[in-house]
């Protein structure tokens, strides 16, 4: 069965800093890898995906992550971080063929992240 | 990207009466479409796959009896909480999946609150 793992519930960073939020999977074949931001009371916005390729993606709001299949990981990046960014983060991992319309997403427990001014 | 919507954002209802909640993806059709429900703090915790036409399959635990879902068409499918009960209060989410662009698009979520 695939899992995720997001080692890290809590994150506070400076505005202007850089960011990394870990994400680390669990499935035999080739994921499908997902990273999505809720803000409170949202749903999810969908900040980026990789399904094959080049593993360097880039997403919306100047986010990137990075595919290493020899660690299991998909690390959220961003080199410069706005106060605008605090949200909380969900990794997901979707099974690499796409049947039927649509394919269970399995989440992660999710990244608090704060910003400080 | 595409638009999913829910309706209603929040709803506020008494112990024992049903509440439907819609979901509509605006600019694409979807085949398939997710229910999720997420407690406070928490992930999102798959509750049943809707596909068109077909019933839907429930997860492990997820009564199906108690949460009826409907996906008469292409664009709508909705989940219904039956005799809802204090415990039933959550944020409901929906996705549909784009075929196309291979993706789940989320729905604003529905708040539920049962006195």
């Amino acid at each position: 069965a695939q899992s995720v793992t997001q080692p890290d519930i809590h994150i506070t960073v400076s505005e202007g800093a850089s960011l990394e939020l870990r994400c680390n999977y669990s499935y035999g074949a080739t994921p499908y890898l997902f990273w999505y931001v809720q803000s409170p009371g949202q749903g999810l916005q969908l900040l980026l995906k990789y399904f094959s390729g080049d593993t360097l993606v880039q997403g919306i709001k100047g986010f990137e992550a990075e595919f290493k299949r020899s660690q299991s990981s998909f690390n959220l990046r961003k080199p410069s971080v706005h106060w605008s960014d605090a949200a909380e983060y969900f990794c997901a991992v979707a099974s690499a063929l796409f049947t039927g319309g649509g394919n269970k997403l399995t989440f992660g427990t999710g990244t608090q992240l704060k910003v400080e001014l | 990207g595409a638009v999913v919507s829910q309706h209603p954002s929040w709803v506020i209802c008494k112990s024992g009466t049903s509440v439907k909640i819609e979901c509509r993806s605006l600019d694409f059709q979807a085949t398939t479409m997710f229910w999720y429900r997420q407690f406070p703090k928490q992930s999102l915790m798959l509750m049943a796959t809707s596909n068109e036409g077909s019933k839907a399959t429930y997860e492990q635990g997820v009564e199906k009896d108690k949460f009826l879902i409907n996906h008469a068409s292409l664009t709508l499918s909705t989940l219904t909480v039956t005799s809802a009960h204090p415990e039933d209060s959550s944020f409901y989410i929906c996705s549909a999946a784009d075929r196309k662009r291979e993706t789940q698009y989320f729905g604003p979520g529905t708040r539920l609150l049962v006195l």
